[in-house]
């Protein structure tokens, strides 16, 4: 049972707008901890894709975008596209834990 | 090119030790906190802990699923390495191992990854 918790899956068709959430506690999201947002190909490194709650690294399409209110966070993608298929993992630090917790990974299917 | 290049994955029993290295190149390693995260087959991430900067003088910092089993070091000198001591290795430690550099210290963005190690305990 992760600290952070995602929905499994997520679904959509090609140029639409999908987000995917990450629900937390008092303890981390609700805190003001940052979130981050990851990116993950099978078999390959995840890649950061937002962070602090709502920055992309250089190269990340402006397609991504982040949010967070209280104790929950979203991360949209806009102009969904085949290659945007992979499992996406939200991140903060937990109080409670004293350390860097993720949510349990969502994947994304392009129908 | 910035990289994490990470070695020393392998097979070992249960109650086993196992150490994995990480070699770090094009930025300045010892400005940054650097944290191994793990990966079991088929499952999501899990940070199994951090090493800060000198400045912050190289203090670690563990989950609780492997504290008083495995170390973290590094090696600001000439190798900029870090390092991940396993000790008393369970079947649940397998995973995919990966080096990690957090973006800014002490914020916890990950920005550079390895590109992993495999860790299989079995008897």
């Amino acid at each position: 049972q992760s600290v952070l918790t995602q929905p499994p899956s997520v679904s959509g068709a090609p140029g639409q707008r999908v987000t995917i959430s990450c629900t937390g506690s008092s303890s981390n999201l609700g805190a003001g901890f940052d979130v981050h947002w990851y990116q993950q190909f099978p078999r390959t490194a995840p890649k950061l894709l937002i962070y602090g709650d709502n920055n992309r690294p250089s190269g990340v399409p402006d397609r991504f975008s982040g949010s967070k209110s209280g104790t929950s966070a979203s991360l949209a993608i806009t102009g969904l596209q085949a290659e945007d298929e992979a499992d996406y993992y939200c991140q903060s630090y937990d109080s409670s834990l004293s350390g860097g917790v993720f949510g349990g990974g969502t994947k994304l299917t392009v129908l | 090119e910035v990289q994490l290049v990470e070695s020393g994955g392998g097979l070992v029993q249960p109650g086993g030790s196992l150490r994995l290295s990480c070699a770090a190149s094009a930025f300045t390693f010892s400005d940054h906190y650097m944290d191994w995260v793990r990966q079991a087959p088929g499952k999501g991430l899990e940070c199994v802990g951090r090493i800060r900067n000198k400045a912050n003088s190289f203090t670690t910092e563990y989950a609780a699923s492997v504290k008083d089993r495995f170390i973290i070091s590094r090696d600001d000198s000439k190798k900029n390495s870090l390092y991940l001591q396993m000790n008393s290795l369970k079947i649940e430690d397998t995973a995919v191992y990966y080096c990690v550099r957090e973006r800014i210290p002490g914020r916890w963005a990950y920005d550079i990854w390895g590109q992993g190690t495999m860790v299989t305990v079995s008897a």
